[in-house]
């Protein structure tokens, strides 16, 4: 079964930092892009970052550029997402998401998502 | 703020067809493919539809894209009780990010 489980989230305080993982079984990480989607409590969908099959390139929000970091480890068929400098506003479930083959923007598999909360 | 515009809320009774919108702009819908996710209560996100208008497999033909200009819309025929969701339309933008609606609830009366 074609999977991704996200695990790693928690509660932090604010300036802390965090790091996701996200596991893929079913399929191999190195032949598709990446993504990182957010949803805060009652909130909509928020797109947070993208990287390709080589890890060469990598796009970020403007809420979370400089600091948060994604990579993947395409030997451990994961994905990663390492977050500094948290604030209250990154309170949110975090999903890993893989981009459909052929259309990097559509994400057709999802995993189940991890909750970040960061609060004092 | 949300950067492609949805309305907060649509509604509709079973069998019914209902139509949810989504705007943006030349630089996102207008240039790149617009794609649907359905988000049942409490769980992730599903693809609907991708490139303005095909479906995924799995995905009934009662649900259809269609993208114009600078805006698409969702269309749902022969509404079920089931299809009672959030919707979310999403589109790659220029600046080099992803960019979402900011959701639709819909209600089946």
């Amino acid at each position: 079964e074609v999977q991704l489980v996200e695990s790693g989230g928690g509660l932090v305080q604010p300036g802390g930092s965090l790091r996701l993982s996200c596991a893929a079984s079913g399929f191999t990480v190195s032949s598709f892009e990446m993504n990182w989607v957010r949803q805060a409590p009652g909130k909509g969908l928020e797109w947070v970052s993208y990287i390709s099959t080589t890890g060469r390139t990598i796009y970020y929000a403007d809420s979370v550029k400089g600091r948060f970091s994604i990579s993947r480890d395409n030997a451990k068929n994961s994905l990663y997402l390492q977050m500094n400098s948290l604030r209250a506003e990154d309170t949110a479930v975090y999903y890993c998401a893989r981009s459909l083959s052929g259309n990097e923007d559509a994400f057709d598999i999802w995993g189940q998502g991890t909750m970040v909360t960061v609060s004092s | 703020q949300s950067v492609l515009t949805q309305p907060p809320s649509a509604s509709g009774t079973p069998g019914q067809r209902v139509t949810i919108s989504c705007s943006g702009s030349s630089s996102n819908i207008g240039t790149h493919n617009v794609n649907w996710y359905q988000q049942l209560p409490g769980t992730a996100p599903k693809l609907l539809i991708y490139s303005n208008n095909q479906r995924p497999s799995g995905v009934p033909d009662r649900f259809s894209g269609s993208k114009s200009g600078t805006s698409a819309s969702l269309a749902i025929s022969g509404l079920q009780s089931e299809d009672e969701a959030d919707y979310y339309c999403a589109a790659w933008d220029d600046s080099l990010k992803g960019v979402f609606g900011g959701g639709t609830k819909l209600t089946v009366l």
